[in-house]
């Protein structure tokens, strides 16, 4: 069946610092990827996705490349924000699954100015 | 803003009970997917529906149950709860259910707290 691991958290960083989030996942057939964040209170939102190998998504920073090789989708921004605060889930979806989103356990980050 | 809508926002309830939460899809899609969210974790997939039929489902006991109606609104039923289901509950719409790359649109969310 398809998983997503991603790196636990709490994450904490002072502004202007070097986020990485690692991502890796198993799954049956060929997986679109993507990155959800999701602010306190409220639902999720996507943040950037990637569809077949070597696709870079990207979005407000935010950077993932989609590595086959490695099965990996690490998130990336090269200067954080008190913004930036927020849980990122990984997920994926197989059209094998059925479409269905499957999540990582999500990393909590917090960003101090 | 997605338009999608959840309600209520909060529930309470106690063990045994049964509860109905309510989402109203974005304008357009006809495709509506529930996910169950417990505190410190990921979203699971409880179910999906398309044009009012079930057509998929993760693993979540019977007592879970949806319907989706002709306007493409949605209810999830959980019966005889449990302690463990107390969760964010989410609603996610879409266009179609054919295409993986498709974008999902998430509601807010129930938060529900079964005592």
């Amino acid at each position: 069946g398809n998983s997503v691991t991603q790196m636990e958290g709490p994450v904490t960083l002072s502004e202007e610092a070097f986020l990485t989030i690692n991502c890796t996942y198993t799954a049956t057939g060929y997986p679109s990827l993507f990155w959800y964040v999701q602010y306190p209170g409220e639902g999720l939102q996507l943040l950037l996705k990637a569809t077949k190998a070597d696709d870079k998504g990207s979005n407000k920073g935010f950077e993932a490349t989609y590595r086959k090789e490695t099965t990996s989708f690490h998130l990336e921004k090269g200067s954080v924000q008190v913004s930036d605060s927020a849980v990122y889930f990984c997920a994926l979806r197989t059209k094998a699954a059925g479409n269905k989103l499957t999540f990582g356990g999500g990393t909590r980050v917090l960003v101090k100015p | 803003e997605t338009g999608v809508t959840q309600s209520p926002t909060h529930l309470i309830k106690t063990r045994g009970q049964q509860v109905t939460l309510r989402c109203s899809s974005q304008s357009g899609h006809n495709t509506v997917s529930w996910y169950q969210q417990a505190l410190g974790q990921g979203p699971q997939f409880i179910f999906q529906y398309y044009r009012e039929e079930e057509n998929g489902r993760g693993n979540f006991p019977p007592r879970f149950s949806g319907l989706q109606f002709p306007n493409y609104s949605s209810e999830l039923n959980v019966n005889a709860l449990e302690l463990d289901d107390s969760a964010l509950y989410l609603c996610a719409s879409s266009a179609s259910t054919g295409d993986k790359n498709e974008k999902l649109f998430f509601g807010s969310g129930t938060q529900l707290s079964v005592l």
